[in-house]
């Protein structure tokens, strides 16, 4: 079964208008963190916004924030005011246990073009 | 400070070659991995390390071996290349005082294509 969940392949943004990105994950261990990754198409990774599964509060970066639904098991990422700049494919990202270490798993992505 | 390195940037063999990957670090990261990326999919995890001396398989592992002597390196290799390995390919590290939000660094990609 995929543990991260990403059902938009692509989907199209007006500049400075908001766009939601969908991401669920499915993990039995009570401890994990979320995070979402940027890629534009230059290739690099960037990283975003992280949400640790005990955190009280969604997370938020700047524009970027976390609709963090644990019942439902869902971390969607909300760009505010969209630029140019955003175009970029998206990754949700989950590591299982709260010790930190590098053992990430990745959605098939959502990639984002934003319309002048 | 360079971050992560990896090198080459592109490398073109042919089926039953073999090479080495090459990814450093300059940030004293304990933690290091490998993932692959194909076309139009997400990162998967191929080894990674919490440190020198320890290494471990990820999800894909076949075919790829590591090694870690060095906190700073971790080669890739590709013991007999197969065209199924054509991928892009990033090695990300992170420390262990990040706590949860360990956030990982990635370097720049090696494109491999495998004929």
């Amino acid at each position: 079964a995929q543990k991260i969940t990403q059902t938009q392949p692509g989907m199209f943004v007006q500049e400075k208008e908001a766009v939601t990105l969908d991401c669920t994950y499915d993990t039995s261990d009570p401890s994990y963190g979320l995070f979402w990754y940027k890629q534009p198409s230059s290739g690099e990774m960037i990283f975003l916004i992280y949400q640790g599964s005990y955190d009280q509060q969604n997370a938020t970066e700047g524009r970027y924030s976390l609709n963090f639904q644990k019942a439902r098991k869902s971390a969607n990422l909300v760009i505010s005011a969209s630029q140019l700049g955003d175009s970029a494919m998206y990754f949700c990202a989950m590591r299982e246990g709260l010790a930190a270490g590098n053992k990430l798993t990745f959605g098939g992505g959502t990639r984002v073009l934003v319309k002048p | 400070n360079a971050g992560v390195t990896q090198t080459p940037k592109f490398q073109v063999l042919k089926t039953g070659q073999s090479m080495t990957l090459q990814c450093a670090q300059d940030m004293n990261h304990e933690y290091m991995s490998w993932y692959r990326q194909d076309p139009g999919m997400g990162l998967r995890l191929i080894h990674y390390s919490v440190g020198a001396g320890i290494t471990d398989q990820g999800e894909v592992p076949n075919g790829y071996n590591v090694s870690r002597s060095t906190t700073e390196d971790f080669p890739l290799r590709l013991l007999s290349a197969a065209p199924s390995q054509t991928s892009v390919y990033f090695c990300a590290s992170s420390s262990s005082l990040a706590g949860p939000r360990d956030e990982q660094y990635f370097g720049p990609g090696t494109r491999l294509t495998v004929t």
